[in-house]
């Protein structure tokens, strides 16, 4: 249980173009989910946290105009970045939480390696 | 304000030999402690958890830690070293009062030598 898929797995996309990424819970209702960015060899940074239904809460110095995150359904969260350029190329992974008795917990996706050229 | 310090960016291990990836916290009150594993261009395997009971947690692959409340610490073991525990090994924290929101360590990379 607690399956949370992604997709695509990876996208390479021409600069300026804009590209969605899909997160979806499988098998739970997900209250919240989560963005997160991986840059090279570093831990994962927080972009954003969506509640089904809300706007996205955008951690500081996270472009929300850039980052544009639409939660919704309780199982699918999107997160499209608009204008792309080289410097948005990363690792984004997202995750769930299912708001019950293992709110402390995340699941995570498998990620999108987005390249942009 | 919580934290999350992973001792050593790197740790190279002979196959066969102890494996101990250390992981300090920060944190007003007894927090929900995890370890995850990376391998490349994956997303994060959880390896373990420790949330309330018993403060040894055994998890998948062979590994476990212990949280040692005094010590705030949870590191993670796992007494021999196979060639595909070669990974990114990442520890987090979760707080009730922070909205169980992850707190990530900056990672550890676990090579193993053969």
């Amino acid at each position: 249980g607690a399956v949370v898929s992604q997709h695509p797995s990876w996208v390479i996309c021409k600069s300026g173009t804009s590209v969605k990424i899909e997160c979806r819970s499988l098998d739970f209702q997900a209250t919240t989910m989560f963005w997160y960015r991986q840059f090279p060899k570093q831990s994962l940074m927080l972009m954003a946290t969506s509640n089904e239904g809300s706007k996205a809460t955008y951690e500081q110095g996270v472009e929300k105009d850039k980052f544009l995150i639409n939660h919704a359904s309780l199982t699918l969260s999107t997160l499209t970045v608009t204008s792309a350029h080289p410097e948005d190329s990363s690792f984004y992974i997202c995750s769930a939480r299912d708001g019950g008795d293992s709110s402390y917990e995340q699941y995570f996706g498998p990620g999108t390696r987005l390249t942009v050229t | 304000a919580q934290s999350v310090t992973q001792l050593g960016s790197h740790v190279s291990v002979s196959e066969g030999a102890l494996v101990l990836l250390r992981c300090n916290y920060s944190s007003s009150v007894p927090p929900y402690l995890f370890w995850y594993v990376q391998y490349p261009n994956q997303g994060l395997q959880l390896l373990l958890k420790y949330t309330t009971g018993a403060t040894l947690v055994k998890g998948i692959n062979g590994f476990e830690a212990e949280f040692k409340k005094s010590e705030t610490s949870f590191h993670l073991t796992k007494p021999s070293a196979h060639m595909s525990d070669a990974a990114e090994y990442f520890c987090a924290v979760s707080e009730r009062g922070q909205g169980f929101s992850f707190i990530f360590g900056k990672g550890t990379r676990l090579l193993v030598k053969p």
